[in-house]
């Protein structure tokens, strides 16, 4: 079974600088998504980024980068000139290559962006 | 576009009684699923449906939780009888094939 781990419970910064949150996953599997999933005060579950894991390439979407290290297998969220509207629960999870992409959550990382 | 609607968006309730959530997935998407969301346990898949089929229902805690997909655009997941240890938020999710998932803004259940 796959397992995620995120292990910073709670993050703050200053508004404008840069953050790293941090994930590792466990998996006997070659092919598979990891995504990162934002979920502010209001509840909702948001997709911020999603990485294939036979792509090389970082995924990119605007300020938020990903540093995926397939071998070491850890997945960081890199967020740039970080806004307040940054401030939510961030969630790291495992995705199968299946059609169904069935999630494995981690339990999450709570940041807040201070003014 | 409309995205995934969930209802009740709360529901508070008292031990003993039936509880039905309901959840209108994405239109053309083919994959709906169902999780929970508490703070001992955190985000958990308990069903997922292809096609209005139930392809995997190992999450589902107990046999007081059902989960019924009659179309493609609408599912229910039902407690009976509701336990204070359902109390969580229940999303609901919807995808196409080798598509991230789109989540419903969840329904909060109480249960006292």
């Amino acid at each position: 079974a796959q397992t995620v781990t995120q292990s910073q419970p709670e993050m703050s910064v200053q508004e404008a600088e840069t953050v790293t949150l941090s994930c590792t996953y466990d998996t006997s599997e070659n092919n598979y998504y990891l995504f990162w999933y934002k979920q502010p005060p209001s509840r909702q579950m948001i997709l911020v980024i999603r990485q294939e894991a036979y792509k090389q390439q970082n995924a990119t979407e605007n300020r938020f980068s990903v540093n995926f290290q397939k071998a070491a297998k850890s997945f960081s969220l890199k967020i740039s000139d970080s806004q307040l509207g940054d401030t939510a629960m961030y969630f790291c999870a495992f995705g199968s290559i299946q059609g169904a992409q069935k999630l494995v959550f981690g339990q999450g990382t709570r940041l807040t962006i201070n003014p | 576009d409309a995205g995934v609607i969930q209802s009740p968006r709360h529901e508070v309730t008292e031990m003993g009684q039936e509880v039905t959530l309901r959840c209108k997935p994405i239109s053309g998407h083919d994959y709906l699923f169902w999780y929970r969301q508490t703070m001992m346990r955190g985000l958990e898949l308990l069903i997922y449906f292809n096609n209005n089929v139930p392809i995997d229902d190992s999450g589902m805690p107990e046999d007081r939780f059902s989960a019924k997909m009659p179309n493609a655009s609408f599912s229910t997941l039902k407690i009976q009888p509701s336990e204070p240890r359902d109390s969580a938020v229940y999303f609901c999710a919807s995808s196409q094939s080798y598509q991230p998932q789109h989540f419903g803004d969840g329904t909060r259940l109480s249960i006292l």
